[in-house]
């Protein structure tokens, strides 16, 4: 079945540092991809999508690349900051749309 | 502004007791679902609803229930609550089952 295979945590980072979380997935057909943000005691927050392959999604300095050949959906930042540290997942749904799948999260610690 | 309304947020019952986990999203989404959030294993869904009076299940939906009256709410029910569904769940809402999904703050069940 469909799943989405995490880069496992916890990381811990300078401040500037780069930032990389891998995620793969297995799916069939054309999946869409999303990267969620989960901030301390908060719900989870959309942070970037791509929803066919070579789509990059973006937001807040934060990139992924949506990559068939190598079913990969990595997120990446050049310089990360302390307010970045969260819980980071990467999901997918398949092109049926009916059900989102979610990695098991990677936390992810900013320090000055 | 549009969100995603989770009550309580914190429980504590006991084994057996009946328990409903209200949600309701202001944003006249068609797509609701509940999930369950567990150290290790990410986010795992347990119900979702395509439209009103259609629901249908995740993959752990044994020993929950759902019901989808009205477009704007969809409560989780535990019949007989049991101490393996002590976890954080969340409720989130999307116009589609492949699109943003808003999530809700999140309910802290604990079923001693």
């Amino acid at each position: 079945g469909d799943s989405v295979t995490q880069m496992e945590g916890p990381v811990t980072l300078s401040e500037e540092a780069f930032l990389t979380i891998n995620c793969t997935y297995t799916a069939t057909g054309y999946p869409s991809l999303f990267w969620y943000v989960q901030y301390p005691g908060e719900g989870l927050q959309l942070l970037l999508k791509a929803t066919k392959a070579d789509d990059k999604g973006s937001n807040k300095g934060f990139e992924a690349t949506y990559r068939k050949e190598t079913t990969s959906f990595h997120l990446e930042k050049g310089s990360v900051q302390v307010s970045d540290s969260a819980v980071y997942f990467c999901a997918l749904t398949p092109n049926t749309g009916n059900q989102f799948y979610f990695g098991t999260g990677t936390s992810l610690t900013v320090i000055p | 502004e549009a969100q995603v309304t989770q009550n309580p947020r914190y429980l504590i019952t006991v084994t057996g007791k009946k328990l409903t986990v209200t949600c309701s999203q202001n944003m006249n989404h068609e797509y609701m679902s509940w999930y369950r959030q567990d150290p290790g294993l990410g986010l795992r869904q347990i119900y979702y609803s395509m439209n009103v009076e259609v629901t249908d299940k995740g993959d752990v939906p044994e020993g929950y229930k759902v019901s989808r009256k009205e477009k704007r709410n969809f409560p989780l029910i535990l019949e007989s609550p049991s101490p393996n569904q002590t976890s954080l769940y969340f409720c989130a809402s999307s116009y589609a089952g492949n699109t943003e999904a808003f999530f809700g703050q999140g309910t802290r069940l604990t079923v001693v």
